[in-house]
């Protein structure tokens, strides 16, 4: 079955700390794969996204991610946490055919000290 | 332009009592999705749909659960004789036409609270 685990349910960073959110997904082909951040009271926003080629992407808010294929890994990082960052960020997994029925991880919260 | 709506915001009912849940895709996306997110959990796939094609329903946990798309736009979710574990956050997401891949917009959620 498709699955996309996020192992950690929370996390704190000290601002102006790098962050590093894991990410590993199960599934039958190499998926296209998403971070979305979800701030208190907001929708889902789109931060990156993996289609295929170069396995580093760079997203919004200074946010990248690299996609391992040997380890099934899709971790997210930022070089320098702000306390703005502070929310819940998914990370997903969808078909790279067809329409984009995704598969959520579980979430990790961010909590960002000072 | 606006982004994608939903409403209401909170919706708290009671056992056994039938909700409807709406959403206001952006103009133009063809494509409309529902989601859920409770408690713990990641989001949920509920129902697919696309153009005037059959809806994908493969998502629904039971026959409690129906959605309609009317004009191709707006979309309602209804649960019928709600339970308490219907309770959990409700997304609805669109995307244009999924000729390849569409990034999907989403919504601010139905917080549905079941007594």
């Amino acid at each position: 079955a498709q699955s996309v685990t996020q192992p950690d349910i929370h996390i704190t960073v000290s601002e102006g700390a790098s962050l590093e959110l894991r990410c590993n997904y199960s599934y039958g082909a190499t998926p296209y794969l998403f971070w979305y951040v979800q701030s208190p009271g907001q929708g889902l926003q789109l931060l990156l996204k993996y289609f295929s080629g170069d396995t580093l992407v760079q997203g919004i808010k200074g946010f990248e991610a690299e996609f391992k294929r040997s380890q099934s890994s899709f971790n997210l990082r930022k070089p320098s946490v702000h306390w703005s960052d502070a929310a819940e960020y998914f990370c997903a997994a969808g078909p790279n055919t067809g329409f984009q029925k995704l598969v959520f991880g579980t979430g990790t919260r961010l909590l960002v000290s000072p | 332009g606006a982004g994608v709506s939903q409403s209401p915001s909170n919706k708290v009912t009671e056992k056994g009592k039938d909700v409807e849940l709406r959403c206001d895709p952006i103009s133009g996306h063809t494509a409309l999705y529902w989601y859920r997110q409770s408690l713990g959990q990641g989001l949920e796939f509920l129902i697919y749909f696309q153009g005037n094609s059959a809806p994908d329903k493969s998502g629904l946990p039971s026959d409690r659960f129906s959605a309609e798309r009317t004009g191709g736009s707006v979309s309602t979710l209804t649960i019928q004789r709600t339970q308490q574990e219907d309770s959990a956050v409700y997304l609805c997401a669109s995307s244009l036409d999924p000729g390849g891949y569409n990034e999907q917009f989403f919504g601010p959620g139905t917080r549905l609270t079941v007594l």
